[in-house]
């Protein structure tokens, strides 16, 4: 079973608007939740994180909301640019064991379009 | 720029060979995790290490075997690699409130 959930393979924008990329979730324990950000043949960068307890989180360009009743999050970016052309992993951590794990979502692709 | 590496970054082996990936880390960080990623998965937990020689498995631990007798190297063993196998590792230290710092990755495949 899938506890975080991208369901947008990829979603393509054009420059200088708004991204919208989007997650959905199941369990309620999740303490924090954290976007990644992956280029082609590097490792994931963290790019944004928001806790539990909080509704917004916002970092320059980008912004995340957390929706607890839907279990849902969004990450937008505004305005987009050509080098936020990449994957996005959302993901969810969980304390066990006195160490956060993380447990990911699928990614989305985006796509800028100049 | 977290300081891990990964060795060797490309890979290429036959069914049933043993194959060992290196993750080195220069932050002294105490946890430490080795992922894979494949397309329509995100990515999943293999097994982590809390200290030296204190390990655990994570979601998809069968078939691999894991190391850790340096604080700073944490190796990923498979024993008798299979073509299911075949996927990018990736390996990452713990930070704060739940981020972890990624080393570039191993291509694998199993062929």
């Amino acid at each position: 079973d899938q506890q975080v959930k991208q369901n947008s393979p990829s979603l393509s924008v054009q420059e200088g608007r708004i991204s919208i990329l989007n997650c959905d979730y199941t369990n309620s324990m999740f303490d924090y939740f954290l976007w990644y950000k992956k280029y082609p043949a590097e490792g994931p960068t963290f790019l944004i994180s928001i806790s539990s307890i909080k509704d917004k989180n916002e970092d320059g360009r980008f912004t995340v909301f957390l929706n607890k009743s839907a279990k849902h999050l969004s990450l937008h970016i505004v305005p987009s640019q050509p080098g936020d052309s990449a994957v996005y992993f959302c993901a969810a951590s969980v304390l066990r064991d006195s160490n956060y794990q993380l447990i990911w979502g699928a990614g989305t692709k985006l796509i800028i379009k100049p | 720029d977290a300081g891990i590496t990964q060795s060797p970054r490309h890979k290429v082996t036959e069914t049933g060979t043993p194959v060992t990936l290196r993750c080195h880390q220069t932050e002294n960080h105490r946890y430490m995790y080795w992922y894979r990623q494949d397309p329509g998965h995100g990515l999943r937990l293999i097994h982590y290490s809390y200290g030296v020689k204190d390990t655990d498995k994570g979601e998809v631990s069968d078939g691999y075997s894991v190391s850790r007798s340096k604080t700073e190297d944490f190796l990923l063993t498979l024993e008798s690699a299979t073509s299911s196998q075949t996927s990018v590792y990736f390996c990452a230290i713990s930070g704060v409130r739940g981020q972890q710092y990624f080393g570039p990755g191993t291509r694998l495949t199993v062929t």
